[in-house]
């Protein structure tokens, strides 16, 4: 069975700081896609970053980083020189195959203060 | 401008009422799925689709029914729904190499 784990329920920084996300997963699939969600107070789930599991690259994206670690299990976000804006709900999430069922992480919620 | 509806967005309704969940997609996506958001449960699917006339059940298929005549189209129907599936649902779709991409939610109250 696979499993994602965000063991940070919420996470409070003031504006500027940075703020990494954790994300462990467990699978027995050899070939896996990770991804991050951001939900904001809006609702809606926006697509940010998939990964495949032989990809270990790490990516940078604006303020944007993911750290992907296959040896320790972990697909790791950090969100540099937070921002207001940066305030929501962020899932991390696994798929045995891209379009297939998503399993996903409770959830980390990030207040940026001003 | 690519994207994924559903309609409608808000509904309230009876226990017992069927109603269905419209999802259509304009990206020629062949997967798309369904998902439920309940308060620490988080997010779970219902059924998902690989393509037209191909759907499978995810996790939490029990109340729901699924169809997929249209590559566009996947409506999720709830034949005689019940306080149980209050939720906010979301459908998705995704091409095989993406990320799937979710519709802006349907907040669905049944009393």
């Amino acid at each position: 069975a696979q499993k994602v784990t965000q063991a940070q329920t919420e996470i409070s920084v003031v504006e500027k700081e940075d703020v990494t996300l954790d994300c462990v997963y467990e699978t027995r699939d050899t070939t896996y896609y990770l991804f991050w969600y951001k939900q904001p107070p809006s609702g809606e789930l926006v697509f940010l970053i998939r990964r495949n599991s032989f990809d270990e690259q790490n990516e940078i994206s604006g303020r944007y980083s993911w750290n992907f670690q296959k040896s320790t299990s972990s697909f790791n976000f950090t969100i540099t020189a937070s921002q207001v804006v940066d305030s929501a709900v962020y899932f991390c999430a696994l798929s045995k195959a891209a379009g297939n069922k998503l399993t996903f992480g409770g959830g980390t919620r990030v207040l940026v203060k001003p | 401008e690519a994207q994924v509806t559903q309609n409608p967005r808000y509904l309230i309704t009876v226990t017992g009422k069927k109603l269905t969940v419209t999802c259509s997609q304009n990206m020629n996506h062949e997967y798309m799925s369904w998902y439920r958001q309940d308060p620490g449960l988080g997010l779970r699917q219902i059924y998902y689709s690989m393509n037209v006339e191909v759907t499978d059940k995810g996790d939490v298929p029990e109340g729901y029914k699924v169809s997929r005549k249209e590559k566009r189209n996947f409506p999720l129907i709830l034949e005689s729904p019940s306080p149980n599936q209050t939720s906010l649902y979301f459908c998705a779709s995704s091409l095989d190499r993406e990320g799937q991409f979710f519709g802006p939610g349907t907040r669905l109250t049944v009393l």
